[in-house]
């Protein structure tokens, strides 16, 4: 398996403007994770799905995100319209079952200027 | 909610030295999982090492290994015979063992490798 996949890697884009982050789980895995890390707040979970269905997400910042899975093997995070204070690494995570390790995509560095 | 605390932010040894980074938790479950992460400046986060809180022994990977107190709630990390490549982010993790509770991060600490 490749492993998580996120695109695109980086993203800037103008204040007020649409954000799509996306992410490609690991095949079979049953969770999906989105986190947001900044120097100020460090890694902070954003939501999570199991079986593609919304469990928490108390850790959305605002109504301007939304996270969607539309199947097993894609999701979705939509920030509109943006703001600079937006501006971070956007990692999504996959694992299966509980107690196992979540696995790592790369990362989306947005920059919203 | 759980919290998870680092109180190192950055450490700095000589090359195969040994350095122990340091982590507390705070959790009202019984069953759990903890890990340490290592994110290097590739930024990309790599999974070291993992503990079940049901699991008295201590687990080990090669030249990392955990020194898990459960009663005193602290998780600390050991790098025997440190390389270079060791440098990095290293974030102390908690998962709750009723569901699937997402990840809580540490604020992680900045171990740097001196040759």
């Amino acid at each position: 398996d490749a492993g998580v996949i996120q695109s695109p890697r980086h993203e800037v884009t103008e204040m007020g403007q649409e954000v799509t982050l996306r992410c490609k789980p690991i095949s079979g895995h049953d969770y999906l994770f989105w986190y947001r890390q900044t120097m100020m707040r460090g890694l902070e979970l954003l939501i999570y799905f199991n079986n593609n269905v919304p469990i928490d997400d108390s850790g959305m910042p605002e109504d301007r995100f939304s996270a969607k899975m539309p199947n097993a093997s894609f999701s979705t995070l939509k920030i509109q319209p943006s703001e600079p204070r937006d501006s971070a690494v956007y990692f999504c995570a996959s694992s299966f079952g509980v107690g196992t390790e979540a696995f790592f995509g790369q990362g989306t560095r947005l920059t919203v200027v | 909610a759980q919290t998870v605390t680092q109180s190192q932010p950055e450490m700095s040894v000589q090359e195969a030295e040994t350095v122990t980074l340091s982590c507390t938790y705070d959790t009202s479950e019984n069953n759990y999982y903890l890990f340490w992460y290592k994110q290097p400046p590739s930024r990309q986060m790599i999974l070291v090492i993992r503990q079940e809180a049901y699991k008295q022994q201590n687990a080990t990977e090669n030249r990392f290994s955990v020194n898990f107190q459960k009663a005193a709630k602290s998780f600390s990390l050991k790098i025997s015979d440190s390389q270079l490549g060791d440098t990095a982010m290293y974030f102390c993790v908690h998962k709750g063992g009723g569901g699937a509770d997402g990840l809580t991060f540490g604020k992680g600490t900045h171990l740097i490798i001196q040759p």
